[in-house]
């Protein structure tokens, strides 16, 4: 079973313009999460998806970011204008609604974001 | 909302003995704590984690343990071996599903 995938891997940018992040869960996962990790600090929650509608948005810093999940399955997350404060390591997990595992998020490799 | 405090931020150990790495949780809620190990360039991986109906969980070498009356639990890592040094994040789960993570610690076992 493949895992959590993100794209890119690594993206530098200059300081107004644009990225977009993807993430694809585990198949089957209907929740999806995105985290950042900001210079060495804690992994921090961004917002939660159910299937496509977001069901916590609490941890977005402002209004420069916006996700979504379109159809239930891959996610993006879009900076725009990105700021320098916005470099870090963004991270999606997916976890099951139901059964043995349903607590179990499982993360993807992360996208790692310079703006310069 | 829940804060996770995590402690050591850094912790060096000789190959063979043990590592304990603690973390305090606010949100009497949660119910869920997960542990991640992190190695470097890698993606966080879920190691172990504990529900609030049990006191304590093992697998191999990694143990867990979970106070809900003090509201801490701990990563006990037993005869310790390089490929164990990786940064290990707790967390603990809010009421949304959200993971309230730790600020790391970064474990090195010296050979």
């Amino acid at each position: 079973e493949a895992g959590v995938t993100q794209f890119p891997s690594h993206s530098v940018i200059e300081k107004g313009q644009t990225v977009t992040l993807r993430c694809d869960p585990i198949s089957g996962h209907d929740n999806l999460y995105w985290y950042r990790r900001v210079m060495g600090k804690e992994i921090k929650f961004l917002l939660h998806f159910v299937k496509e509608s977001k069901q916590d948005e609490s941890g977005m810093p402002n209004n420069r970011f916006l996700a979504e999940r379109t159809g239930g399955t891959y996610s993006t997350l879009k900076v725009q204008p990105a700021e320098l404060e916005d470099s870090g390591v963004y991270f999606c997990a997916s976890s099951p609604m139901m059964g043995r595992t349903l607590n179990e998020q499982y993360f993807g490799p992360g996208t790692r974001l310079t703006v310069t | 909302g829940e804060n996770v405090e995590q402690h050591p931020s850094t912790l060096s150990v000789q190959e063979g003995d043990s590592a304990v790495i603690k973390c305090t949780y606010s949100d009497s809620a949660s119910n869920y704590f997960p542990w991640y190990k992190q190695e470097l360039g890698k993606r966080p991986q879920l190691i172990i984690d504990i529900r609030s109906n049990v006191g304590e969980k093992k697998d191999q070498r990694i143990a867990v343990t979970l106070n809900k009356t003090a509201k801490h639990f701990s990563l006990h890592i037993t005869e310790t071996q390089p490929e164990d040094s990786a940064v290990y994040f707790c967390a603990a789960e809010g009421s949304a599903r959200q993971l309230t993570f730790g600020s790391g610690t970064q474990l090195t076992v010296l050979p």
